[in-house]
């Protein structure tokens, strides 16, 4: 069974600050996803990292996939009351999405 | 395009009961999925559909059931409801196997 393990679980910043959220696994990932999920709804994907190494920027989200794809990291500059929500990342192995394994979650409070 | 439309969003079953959760979408997807989310257990694959008349089961199945009459909708049913099902329920769909999930917003469902 894979596992993947985001740290820390929650985060409790002030706006402006920047932070640094991760994903880690003893296995190897064909693909990497990250979602945010808002309260009372569902996770909405934010990117996929592919190639071991991958830097993907979002605007003020800077996603890296590690040189061995086996870990994630998610770092946002200047965070905003928008930030706010429980981060999750996907690890996929196989091609498919029924092959998905999900991280717990960080859940990130940004307050103004 | 409304997405992926799961309800009822809430629901409170006694022991013993049954229901269905209805989720439907309008994106013409082939693939879909539904998962369940505890508290810090992040998201684990219930059943999951390539197509309409075929389903598989996914990583924790038990207790649960679905059918796939049209491409448009997967109904999950929950025969004797106990406790341990007590969840946040969704639904998702993707073009392809490989491709982005989109989720519903969820069911939250309380079995007492």
């Amino acid at each position: 069974t894979q596992l993947l393990e985001q740290s820390p679980q929650f985060l409790s910043i002030q706006e402006g600050e920047n932070l640094t959220v991760y994903c880690n696994s003893s296995s190897v990932f064909s693909s990497l996803q990250w979602y945010r999920q808002e309260p009372g709804e569902g996770p909405v994907l934010l990117v996929t990292v592919v190639t071991g190494g991958e830097v993907k920027k979002l605007k003020r989200l800077t996603f890296q996939f590690g040189d061995a794809r086996k870990d994630s990291s998610l770092h946002i500059t200047a965070a905003q009351p928008g930030d706010t929500g429980l981060y999750l990342c996907a690890g996929e192995d196989g091609g498919s999405n029924y092959k998905l394994t999900f991280g717990k979650g960080t859940l990130l409070t940004v307050n103004p | 395009n409304a997405g992926v439309t799961q309800t009822p969003k809430f629901r409170i079953l006694k022991i013993g009961q049954s229901m269905t959760l209805q989720c439907t979408q309008d994106m013409n997807h082939n693939y879909m999925y539904w998962y369940r989310q505890d508290p810090g257990m992040g998201l684990k694959l219930i059943y999951y559909s390539v197509g309409a008349g075929i389903t598989d089961k996914g990583e924790v199945p038990n207790g649960y059931n679905v059918s796939r009459s049209t491409t448009e909708d997967f109904p999950l049913r929950l025969e004797l409801a106990a406790p341990s099902q007590t969840s946040v329920y969704f639904c998702a769909s993707s073009y392809a196997d490989w491709s982005p999930l989109h989720f519903g917003n969820g069911t939250r469902l309380t079995v007492t």
